[in-house]
């Protein structure tokens, strides 16, 4: 069964840094990752879709990078902003030939002013 | 841009009570969700439909959960006789032949 770890659970930054945030999951024999940014009470924003021939993926000022081989995915925010504060969460597929995703518990990140 | 769209965004039903959540998707998009998330825990998948039929569900899609596409643009996810566990964010989602997701902003259904 697919599982996803996020770490860390929670982190606060200074405006202006660049950060990492991790995501892991148990079975390399995906053929895509999902990074989200979720608001408060609201719903889910696609960030970024890397598939699983692509090693990083880039948008702005994220970027993502998988490692199947590994089970790691890291998400690179530069340069944070306060209207980066939300909750980033990352998903893969449940299982191979499946569409329905698997979450993480998400990373909520704080960009202080 | 497109959007996904749910409505209500709220829904207070009381236990026992049947509720319908409505959802359109992307107009071109071709594979629907329904995905939940109770307060403070992970998002959870329900179902997925895709040439109107289920093509995956989890354990918790049981007897008291249905879906359906009534015309060619409105997706809906009706339970039964809903309990107060159900209580929980439901969000649907749509996607193309290339995977991704785009979700809607989510019906908040508080079950008393």
């Amino acid at each position: 069964k697919q599982e996803v770890t996020q770490i860390p659970a929670a982190l606060s930054v200074p405006e202006g840094e660049n950060l990492v945030l991790n995501c892991s999951f148990t079975d390399s024999a995906i053929y895509n990752l999902q990074w989200f940014r979720q608001d408060p009470g609201k719903g889910l924003t696609s960030l970024l879709l890397i598939q699983s021939s692509q090693r990083e993926q880039t948008s702005g000022r994220l970027n993502a990078s998988l490692d199947k081989s590994s089970g790691r995915s890291t998400l690179y925010i530069a340069a944070s902003q306060p209207g980066d504060s939300a909750t980033y969460l990352c998903a893969v597929p449940m299982d191979t030939g499946r569409r329905a995703l698997t979450f993480g518990s998400g990373t909520r990140l704080q960009v202080q002013p | 841009e497109p959007e996904v769209t749910q409505t209500p965004s709220h829904q207070v039903t009381q236990m026992g009570q049947e509720v319908i959540l409505r959802c359109v998707p992307i107009s071109n998009h071709l594979y629907f969700y329904w995905y939940r998330q109770i307060l403070g825990q992970k998002v959870e998948f329900l179902v997925s439909f895709y040439n109107n039929e289920i093509s995956e569900k989890s354990e918790i899609f049981d007897d008291q959960f249905s879906v359906e596409r009534p015309d060619g643009s409105n997706f809906t996810l009706k339970i039964r006789s809903t309990k107060l566990e159900d209580s929980a964010m439901y969000f649907c989602a749509s996607s193309t032949d290339n995977y991704e997701q785009y979700f809607g902003p989510g019906t908040r259904l508080t079950v008393t």
